[in-house]
């Protein structure tokens, strides 16, 4: 079983329309999560980050993460053209000696106008 | 603030050659990584860096070497370059006890 699963899509949604992407992952142990947007010939750049259980709001995006089921998601509302990108899930905090990251494969999101 | 940047962007190699990927950030970050994207693998950590004149080996650092030059630059190199290396190559720099990593923009390598 991966570290962390992440459904490669692709996924084509309208302008407009409320986008869900998600997560899970097998070690109980870690405590931060974000979500890292990649455009398309690009470097990931981040675009939420929690610490431990619950949500959070930025614009039109929120973030909720489930410790007891394992489970992350990102919310888009409204979604537009621009958010069209790869979203990479990652974790961390296993206090490792270099603050290991696991980085999901990525779902492709394409916004269609 | 150029962040952190990375050349080439783009290198065509055959199988045998060597080269060395560059990376600098300005942001005087202490901590330093190499990362490769493949279809389907996510980012996969090569080598990484905690401080300047330190470096550990990350998941996949067979046929690489680096160089943590000073606290600015962070160096991969590959000295007998496989079509396997053929990849994306990012790096990433990261202050003290934040976990946000900040990524370069990325080599493309091709290994013929």
């Amino acid at each position: 079983q991966k570290e962390v699963e992440q459904d490669p899509g692709p996924l084509s949604v309208p302008e407009g329309a409320i986008v869900s992407l998600n997560c899970t992952y097998s070690n109980s142990a870690f405590q931060y999560f974000m979500w890292y947007r990649q455009y398309s010939r690009k470097g990931p750049e981040l675009l939420m980050y929690t610490y431990s259980s619950g949500n959070k709001e930025d614009g039109r995006f929120t973030a909720q993460v489930d410790k007891s089921s394992k489970y992350i998601s990102l919310f888009i509302r409204d979604s537009q053209p621009s958010d069209s990108a790869t979203y990479l899930c990652a974790m961390s905090g296993l206090g490792t000696s270099y603050d290991k990251v696991i980085f999901g494969p990525g779902t492709s999101l394409s916004v269609i106008p | 603030n150029a962040g952190v940047t990375q050349t080439p962007k783009f290198q065509v190699l055959k199988t045998g050659q060597s080269m060395t990927l560059q990376c600098a950030q300005d942001m005087n970050h202490n901590s330093m990584y190499w990362y490769r994207q493949d279809p389907g693998m996510g980012l996969r950590l090569i080598y990484y860096s905690a401080s300047e004149g330190t470096t550990d080996k990350g998941e996949v650092p067979n046929g690489y070497n680096v160089s943590r030059l000073n606290k600015r630059e962070f160096s991969l190199r590959l000295e007998s370059a496989a079509p396997s290396q053929t990849s994306v190559y990012f790096c990433a720099s990261r202050q003290s006890g934040v976990e946000t990593q900040y990524f370069g923009p990325g080599t493309r390598l091709l290994v013929l």
